[in-house]
């Protein structure tokens, strides 16, 4: 699987729209871009997933450039509930496919108030 | 939906003994499993998928006689750690994938189970 570049952490100010980017220069055809993010001392949590359109669902919006070299997790209004650690990774398949989840360092995200 | 629960959630053992963690998926049917461990300010490694009715598959560098994991059923899989040692010591984290509800292949991952090795 295709290995992803992620800032170490964020601030972000509480209402406002947190963008956390993630490079992913290697990736193939077939690899779809997920994000998790891990709270502290919790299991990961699932936002989204994406292959090269545009998503958007009632936590998070994806936005993938054309190129598919990068993409960026939109939190439209973030809350102090956001505060965690999000995982940008890349892997194959989305639906039957096989793939294992590759967690890397992510990006601390830190929401003030 | 896509909940997936681990037991238990915290554990003191101590040093030669064993302690097993299961993880079930409690509102859709699993036919894979994932177990993770994650040390502190460390990301989450992946030690092993399970699949069920068949051994599991390990990660290299991960003692598959030390982890001993079954996955008798759809909503059910178990780690046993064997002879744990105080190294053992970590947080140790389930995941399925949801194959047959939405079919979207979604991995959903439980709250984790934090083992102390005394």
């Amino acid at each position: 699987d295709a290995k992803t570049t992620q800032p170490p952490s964020m601030d972000c100010a509480e209402g406002r729209a947190a963008n956390l980017p993630c490079n992913h220069s290697t990736i193939s055809g077939n690899e779809y871009v997920y994000w998790y993010r891990q709270i502290h001392s919790q299991g990961p949590q699932y936002i989204i997933h994406g292959l090269k359109n545009n998503e958007t669902n009632e936590m998070a919006s994806l936005i993938i450039t054309e190129d598919r070299k990068s993409s960026t997790l939109i939190l439209p209004h973030a809350t102090l509930r956001d505060t965690a650690v999000y995982y940008c990774i890349v892997r194959v398949g989305g639906g039957t496919s096989y793939g294992k989840l590759t967690f890397g360092q992510g990006t601390i995200l830190t929401v003030h108030p | 939906g896509a909940v997936v629960s681990q037991h238990p959630s915290w554990v003191i053992c101590k040093s030669g003994t064993s302690v097993k963690i299961e993880c079930r998926s409690l509102d859709f049917q699993a036919t894979t499993m994932f177990w993770y461990r994650q040390f502190p300010k460390q990301s989450l490694m992946l030690m092993a998928t399970s699949n069920e009715g068949s051994k599991a598959t390990y990660e290299q560098g991960v003692e598959k006689d030390k982890f001993l994991i079954n996955h008798a059923s759809l909503t059910l899989s178990t780690l046993t750690v064997t002879s744990a040692h105080p190294e053992d010591s970590s947080f140790y984290i389930c995941s399925a994938r949801d194959l047959i509800g939405t079919g979207s292949g979604e991995q959903y991952f439980g709250p984790g189970t934090r083992l102390t090795v005394t």
